[in-house]
């Protein structure tokens, strides 16, 4: 089992621009969702995606958008870049309607310059 | 989802048990407490969760207050390797396994 697989493991891209980040929850999850982590803070909940549709979503402003594919995928897009976005970007799936827990990928280290 | 709160830091000695305090005394009657662990510039592990009865597994030992209002977090034999950030959560299962609400968790710092 592969688990969650993020990509890519990083980037950098300059302020302004758009950036899209790719998650392969594990198999047999069905609900992917997507956390921000600032250097020396816990992670926070952008938002969580299950059939398709976004279901749930954190104090984050509409430049963050995300998208589930049929296969349970999920991307993240974050558009007009801003220093502040530079984070570790950490996707996690889980079974919904089940008492288990939520596996972590290693994350995408996004820098904005 | 209700408020936990932890020591910002904690050391332990390789081979000693490490426990680690988490309050949560806003918890309500249907929250599960969970435990992530965080090695440096890795995703969050889980680590155990329970209700109200104290959990085991391979990783730890979760013992919960009768009252539910603490809980703390045992690995038993401490290694190096468990140098880590751990994180207690407490968390609602309203058909929503997803979301969880870290705070900032407990650096825990294991010396040989």
């Amino acid at each position: 089992d592969a688990g969650v697989t993020q990509s890519p493991t990083h980037l950098i891209k300059t302020r302004g621009q758009q950036v899209t980040l790719r998650c392969s929850p594990k198999s047999g999850h069905d609900t992917v969702s997507w956390y921000q982590q600032a250097l020396g803070q816990g992670p926070q909940f952008i938002f969580q995606y299950y059939e398709e549709e976004e279901r749930q979503r954190g104090n984050f402003p509409d430049r963050f958008s995300g998208h589930q594919f049929p296969n349970y995928s999920s991307e993240l897009n974050v558009n007009a870049l801003l220093l502040g976005d530079s984070a570790l970007y950490l996707c996690a799936s889980s079974l919904r309607h089940a008492n288990t827990e939520a596996f972590f990928g290693q994350g995408t280290r996004l820098t904005v310059v | 989802d209700a408020k936990t709160t932890q020591p910002t830091s904690m050391d332990c000695a390789e081979g000693r048990a490490a426990n680690l305090p988490c309050n949560h005394s806003t918890i309500s009657g249907n929250e599960y407490v969970y435990w992530y662990r965080q090695i440096h510039s890795q995703g969050p592990q889980y680590i155990i969760h329970g209700l109200k009865n104290n959990e085991t597994n391979e990783m730890a030992s979760l013992i919960i207050t009768e009252d539910r209002k603490s809980s703390t977090l045992i690995l038993p034999h401490a290694t190096l390797r468990d140098t880590a950030v751990y994180y207690c959560i407490v968390r609602g299962l309203s058909g929503n396994t997803g979301k969880l609400i870290f705070g900032q968790g407990t650096t825990l710092q294991v010396k040989p």
